[in-house]
């Protein structure tokens, strides 16, 4: 059990340029969570998947975002024309069946400039 | 609009002492709590889960858990230095079967003087 992994752990970028991250879960969850931190807050419900279905978006999550679990294994959350506002830590969570205990991957941190 | 309310602190206890921290949740059908420790600039990593009325104790950790109030705390006890860290309480606040997605409070941040 080598726990949840995320690529890249830093990002900084242009406004306006996309940009994509990685999230692979603890093998054999089959639920996979994405949120978002800003300093200071707690982290934010964007998408849940279950397998490779995406059961649920947050309204936080614009039309400027998207995520993906092709295989219901790793997973991809892709940001286009990124804003300032779009700046965070953005974690990965993962959980098996059955479970509700979600355990979080190191993040990616991204600065928007 | 589905909440999960703590102090944010900072709350501050000399080493060996207990350290209290108190989340209220605002969806009276959450069943499933959870205790996170934040590390400055480091994700959160998972402490005690807790789904009964009552105490439930692992080490130095004790969650209590009252869901007529809708009230969910933390005790540490001894407390360390190293305990210092942002404490987030999360609840599932799902109303289906497959929904498990957190909430999450802003966060306490305990320091711990030796």
């Amino acid at each position: 059990d080598t726990g949840v992994s995320q690529d890249p752990r830093h990002k900084i970028t242009k406004r306006g340029q996309n940009v994509t991250f990685r999230c692979d879960p603890i093998s054999e969850h089959n639920r996979l969570y994405w949120y978002r931190q800003t300093l200071g807050q707690g982290p934010e419900f964007l998408t849940y998947f279950q397998n490779e279905a995406q059961l649920e978006k947050s309204r936080l999550l614009s039309d400027r975002f998207s995520a993906e679990r092709p295989k219901g294994s790793f997973s991809t959350l892709e940001i286009q024309r990124t804003e300032q506002g779009d700046s965070a830590m953005y974690l990965c969570a993962s959980s098996p069946q059955g479970v509700e205990t979600q355990y979080f991957g190191p993040g990616t941190r991204l600065l928007v400039l | 609009q589905k909440e999960v309310e703590q102090n944010s602190g900072p709350l501050s206890v000399p080493e060996g002492a207990i350290a209290s921290l108190n989340c209220t949740y605002s969806d009276r059908g959450s069943q499933s709590f959870f205790w996170y420790r934040q590390y400055s600039g480091k994700s959160p990593e998972l402490i005690m889960s807790i789904y009964s009325n009552g105490d439930k104790e692992d080490g130095r950790f004790t969650a209590q858990l009252n869901k007529a109030s809708q009230y969910v705390s933390l005790l540490i006890r001894d407390s360390q230095p190293s305990d210092s860290a942002t404490y987030l309480c999360a609840v599932n606040m799902g109303s289906g079967g497959s929904n498990y997605k957190l909430t999450f409070g802003k966060g306490t941040l305990l320091t711990v003087n030796p």
